[in-house]
């Protein structure tokens, strides 16, 4: 079971904008920085937001992180078939380990 | 553009030790600056991170597996390896090797990230 849940589906519509919630506690989200990967079926996971709300080059605008106290979430706004995929948060855990969420499968519809 | 590539055997016994070697291209493990990970996804399940070496030879573990884990750097033929003892069949799982960064943030928040990840391998633990 993950120290950092998320919930296990999401879904939405062409063009609409989904969030993604991930929760931890004050020794990892409340203390350190979260970061967000996307898995293509079948692919390697790739970063998508880190640092809680920046987007590497090459990642587009639609995607935004925010964090507030030990929760964290990923928007997607203007849904698109191809953001079909599993998302996953992560972040540094003060017990000096690396953890991720349970990871989120979105669906558009 | 930095590039990862797992290799080693798909199918190890049970007791046995799984060896992984992850070789980079497009840039130089020696240079510094990043921290060279392992992590590893069981089938149909999240990811699990194992540990990270510097180009030093420093490493660190997953507390959880690091009793079992040992991870090594060949600096002179740009690559780094796993290797996990006394596998189970709980140790199946498409195994990554990334390139990590490890640092505090402007406000002063730790932060850790994976910007390049191999494509994965499938390890299979069976007898």
């Amino acid at each position: 079971q993950s120290v950092l849940t998320q919930p296990p589906s999401a879904s939405g519509t062409p063009g609409q904008r989904v969030t993604i919630s991930c929760s931890g506690s004050s020794s990892n989200i409340g203390s350190n920085t979260v970061n967000w990967y996307q898995q293509l079926p079948g692919t390697a996971p790739k970063l998508l937001i880190y640092s809680n709300n920046q987007r590497p080059s090459g990642v587009p605008d639609r995607f935004s992180g925010s964090k507030s106290g030990t929760s964290a979430s990923l928007a997607i706004s203007g849904l698109q078939s191809e953001d079909e995929a599993d998302y996953y948060c992560a972040a540094w855990d003060d017990s000096l380990n690396v953890l991720f969420g349970g990871g989120t499968k979105l669906t558009v519809l | 553009q930095v590039q990862l590539q797992e290799s080693g055997p798909g199918l190890v016994k049970p007791s046995q030790t799984l060896s992984l070697t992850c070789t980079v291209s497009g840039g130089s493990i020696s240079s510094g600056g990043y921290y060279w990970s392992w992590i590893r996804q069981h089938p149909g399940k999240g990811l699990e991170w194992i540990g990270y070496i510097y180009y030093s030879g420093s490493t660190y573990y997953n507390p959880s597996l690091k009793s079992r884990v040992t991870i090594s750097v060949d600096t002179s033929k740009n690559q780094f390896s796993l290797k996990l003892s006394s596998v189970t069949a709980a140790d199946t799982a498409v195994y990554y090797c990334a390139r990590g960064s490890y640092y505090y943030d402007s406000s002063g928040y730790y932060t850790v990230l994976f910007d390049y990840w191999g494509q994965g391998t499938l390890v299979t633990v069976s007898s």
